[in-house]
């Protein structure tokens, strides 16, 4: 069965400081697929990355950075000099890849990033 | 460029009323549409997905139901509101998988405030 684990439920940290949220995963295939979401306080869910469980590239985009561990089954994210506007809830999700796409998420972190 | 609409932006309704919720997408075609809720504080809950007109499978039994009417409309309902359908309804749309799952995008939610 598929399971996404975000241990922390809620992180604050100061300005410029970096911060890494954790995401473990359970899944019995061996294609799937991860993903972060950011859940700012408008709402809306936005889109951060992909990644496929064939590709174990660490990804890096601006500030933003994603380490896929396959031997830990794990998908950390990675903020570096942390901005106010990084302030948002963050989901880890997974797919195993069907015909509906289905996405399970986990419960999200709570990232507070103090001025 | 695909987008993703949802309405109403927020909605008070009495326990016992009904419910309609409408979310479109342009830009795409056939895609596979998604409804979520998050109660306060709490993750994300599928409750149904479809991957074409008139197909609707549902993952949690409660008191709302989908339909699909068009390829890119998607519409949640109630014949009678509880309580407990207050939450952040979100819609959310993806392209159906080949060989590649892909991800989710979402509309911009529905706040329901059951009284």
């Amino acid at each position: 069965a598929q399971k996404v684990t975000q241990a922390q439920t809620e992180i604050s940290v100061v300005e410029k400081e970096d911060v890494t949220l954790d995401c473990v995963y359970e899944t019995r295939d061996t294609t799937y697929y991860l993903f972060w979401y950011k859940q700012p306080p408008s709402g809306e869910l936005v889109f951060l990355i992909r990644r496929n469980s064939f590709d174990e590239q660490n990804e890096i985009s601006g500030r933003y950075s994603w380490n896929f561990q396959k031997s830990t089954s794990s998908f950390n994210f990675t903020i570096t000099a942390s901005q106010v506007v990084d302030s948002a809830v963050y989901f880890c999700a997974l797919s195993e890849g069907n015909r509906d796409d289905k996405i399970i998420f986990g419960k999200g972190t709570r990232l507070h990033i103090l001025p | 460029s695909q987008t993703i609409h949802q309405w109403p932006a927020t909605l008070v309704q009495p326990v016992g009323s009904p419910l309609s919720l409408e979310c479109t997408v342009e830009g795409t075609s056939n895609p596979n549409l998604y409804w979520y809720r998050q109660a306060a504080g709490r993750g994300l809950q599928l409750l149904f997905y479809s991957v074409g007109i008139g197909q609707i499978s549902s993952e949690v039994p409660q008191n709302l139901s989908a339909s699909r009417p068009q390829d890119r409309q998607f519409i949640l309902s109630s014949k009678k509101l509880l309580l407990s359908d207050s939450g952040f309804y979100l819609c959310a749309w993806s392209v159906p998988a080949t060989f590649l799952v892909y991800e989710q995008y979402f509309g911009p939610g529905t706040r329901l405030t059951v009284t």
